[in-house]
């Protein structure tokens, strides 16, 4: 079973860069199918994604983020990473990893982790 | 971007009620609809993808429908663990994008 598993600080200052990492298990990350996601939550509200990757290394940033965004992936970690850089108060949420593909469901996703921006 | 209008933004229903949610597109995006169910604290789940198809596990009470502009999702006889938030989402084009959420509550 497929399972995605997000890591990485739960507290960035202003203006520096949000940096978050998840790591895929009990499925293939190469699979030419596949496309992981970050899709981000703000506390008490709606769903915003961030963008995807593919395994060979094709990126879809959402165009309202791209300037800031990178989604990198390692797959002989199997993981894949979000960066987001000057980041303010408006970029806290739960920021969640996922098998998203940039047209078409999101099946699988991690737990979520939450993201304060505050100095 | 395409924008994706939920309704009612919220419904209070008792258990066995049948509950209806609406979702409207800003243009047609053909069957590319999904709908997520969220109780709080945890991921969203995928309930129903390409409009009217079941994802594996998801109770038959759960339905979807519409194509073009207009969709719903509907449960039969609501269920106690069924009270939870729902998004819509559009997949027909990139980005993606999410309805604001239809919070279902205990009447």
């Amino acid at each position: 079973q497929l399972q995605l598993q997000e890591s990485g600080p739960g507290l960035v200052k202003p203006s520096e860069t949000l940096s978050l990492t998840c790591t895929v298990s009990g499925g293939a990350i190469s699979s030419n199918n596949n496309y992981w996601g970050w899709i981000r939550q703000p506390p008490g509200k709606g769903l915003e994604w961030i963008g995807s990757i593919h395994y060979s290394g094709d990126t879809y940033y959402n165009p309202s983020l791209k300037s800031r965004v990178t989604i990198s992936i390692d797959t002989s970690k199997t993981q894949f990473s979000l960066k987001l850089s000057s980041v303010t108060a408006a970029d806290t949420a739960v920021y969640y990893c996922a098998r998203a593909p940039p047209v078409g469901a999101t099946d699988s996703w991690g737990q979520g982790t939450l993201v304060t921006v505050s100095s | 971007d395409i924008q994706m209008t939920q309704s009612p933004s919220s419904l209070s229903a008792s258990v066995g009620d049948r509950v209806t949610i609406t979702c409207r597109a800003s243009q047609s995006i053909i069957s590319y609809l999904n709908w997520y169910q969220q109780k709080p604290g945890k991921a969203p789940k995928l309930l129903i993808y390409a409009a009217s198809s079941l994802e594996s596990g998801v109770p038959s009470r759960f339905n979807g429908g519409g194509s073009g502009t207009d969709f719903t999702l509907n449960i039969s006889s609501l269920q106690p663990e069924d009270f939870a938030t729902y998004y819509c989402q559009q997949s027909y084009s990139s980005p993606p994008t999410f309805g604001g959420g239809t919070k279902v509550e205990i009447k």
